[in-house]
């Protein structure tokens, strides 16, 4: 079966803290989709960040980066120097490829983040 | 490309009204979803369809939903008969039949509220 575990539900942190997000996967396929949403107060949800599952290389893209590890099913989102403007429900998402589209999501639960000023 | 455009925004209807929610997927995708939103659940897929055909409908909850594509251009989802446990954020994303040489994530819509009283 597929899941996406994001086990932490809230995180708050200060300005200019660095935080990582944790998410845990779970699928029987050997070709699959990892993604990061944000959604922020306003409520649409903003792609972030897609890796496949035969590239395991770290990325980073200003602030953000990503650390994908198949050998523990994770792929884990830091965010440095963390603003206030980061302030968002954060979603961590998986596609497998048997349905030939990466649209197909199954979300997990989210982390909600807090930066405070 | 204005993206994924949703209506109406908000809608607040009464129990036992038909509701009709409102897609227009981004030019050239071949894939369109409808997601749901709600604090019990998170975020749940109910319907995608490929070229205008519903693909896969196992996420519908009930057979008083349906959804509709009768173009490339446009989808609904219909509600009929509402009720309050149907309240939530309905997304709609589209996408493109994946590629691994392009960017064929899915892109979200800002999403309907419903609110049924």
């Amino acid at each position: 079966a597929q899941k996406v575990t994001q086990a932490q539900t809230e995180i708050s942190v200060v300005e200019k803290e660095d935080v990582t997000l944790d998410c845990v996967y779970e699928t029987r396929d050997t070709t699959y989709y990892l993604f990061w949403y944000k959604q922020p107060p306003s409520g649409e949800l903003v792609f972030l960040i897609r890796r496949n599952s035969f590239d395991e290389q770290n990325e980073i893209s200003g602030r953000y980066s990503w650390n994908f590890q198949k050998s523990t099913s994770s792929f884990n989102f830091t965010i440095t120097a963390s603003q206030v403007v980061d302030s968002a429900v954060y979603f961590c998402a998986l596609s497998e490829m048997g349905s030939g589209n990466t649209g197909k999501l199954i979300f997990g639960q989210g982390t909600t983040l807090q930066v405070k000023p | 490309d204005a993206g994924v455009i949703q209506s109406p925004r908000h809608e607040v209807t009464e129990m036992g009204q038909e509701v009709t929610l409102r897609c227009k997927p981004i030019s050239g995708h071949d894939y369109l979803f409808w997601y749901r939103q709600t604090m019990m659940r998170g975020l749940e897929l109910l319907i995608y369809f490929n070229n205008n055909v519903p693909i896969d409908d196992s996420g519908m909850p009930e057979d008083r939903f349906s959804a509709k594509m009768p173009n490339a251009s446009f989808s609904t989802l219909k509600i009929q008969p509402s009720e309050p446990r149907d309240s939530a954020v309905y997304f709609c994303a589209s996408s493109r039949h994946f590629d691994r040489a392009m960017n064929t994530e899915a892109f979200f819509g800002q999403g309907t509220r419903l609110t049924v009283v």
